[in-house]
């Protein structure tokens, strides 16, 4: 079946302008993840969805960062005022409803690269 | 598909004693990383290991790679019940493995 897909897979931006960043989840899947990588780091948590939860919000790095999920299944991650620090690969994660997998294996989409000029 | 296959699936340890996971991979890495999850977060990663290193060490946790076995173990010594989560390990590519659950009883 259809995995997670991310769109743009790549993006170009100058300084201080604002993107986002879209995510289409696995049909069915409750919780969905932010992360983003830097070249030669590991995966960074941002955001994590769970179901119609308040968000855990704790690893977005600043307030220019917001992400929303409309009616529990496409998230989009905003980032305003883009800096070049900002530029990685953002990739997004979706895991079945618990109790069903029954485990919390993430399944994740092939990422947006984004780089700010 | 899952490219990292963790072993023991669970893992249930008092606290103090040490924690060791294992993992398999398939195919060639660049880089051999490990993750935690606690219930209902995101993971926050923990270690990298590149293909050239067999052995690297970062606080309380110890990894090693055997790219000869395709595989790797994390080790957490003296273990504490925030030490309760589920580890992973994941390959360059991100693709992970289904996890150890670990639970460090008080």
């Amino acid at each position: 079946g259809a995995g997670v897909s991310q769109s743009p897979s790549n993006k170009v931006t100058e300084k201080g302008k604002d993107v986002e960043l879209r995510c289409d989840p696995i049909s069915g899947h409750t919780a969905l993840y932010w992360y983003r990588q830097s070249l030669g780091q590991g995966l960074e948590f941002l955001i994590y969805f769970q179901g119609n939860s308040a968000p855990d919000k704790s690893g977005l790095p600043s307030d220019r960062f917001s992400a929303e999920r409309t009616g529990g299944s496409v998230s989009t991650l905003t980032i305003q005022r883009t800096q070049q620090e900002d530029s990685a690969v953002y990739l997004c994660a979706s895991s079945p409803p618990q109790g069903i997998a029954g485990e919390e294996t993430q399944y994740f989409g092939p990422g947006t690269r984004l780089l700010v000029l | 598909s899952q490219q990292g296959e963790e072993d023991p699936q669970a893992l249930s340890i008092q606290e103090g004693e040490n924690a060791t996971m294992n993992c398999s991979y398939k195919t060639s890495i660049n880089n051999l990383q490990w993750y935690r999850q606690n219930s209902g977060r995101g993971l926050v990663h923990l270690i990298l290991i590149r293909s050239n290193e067999r052995e690297k060490h970062s606080g309380r946790l110890r990894v090693t790679l055997d790219t000869s076995k395709k595989s790797s173990s994390l080790l957490i010594t003296a273990s504490r019940a925030a030490d309760t989560a589920s580890y992973f390990c994941a390959d360059n590519m991100l693709t992970f493995g289904g996890g150890t659950r670990l639970m460090v009883k008080p």
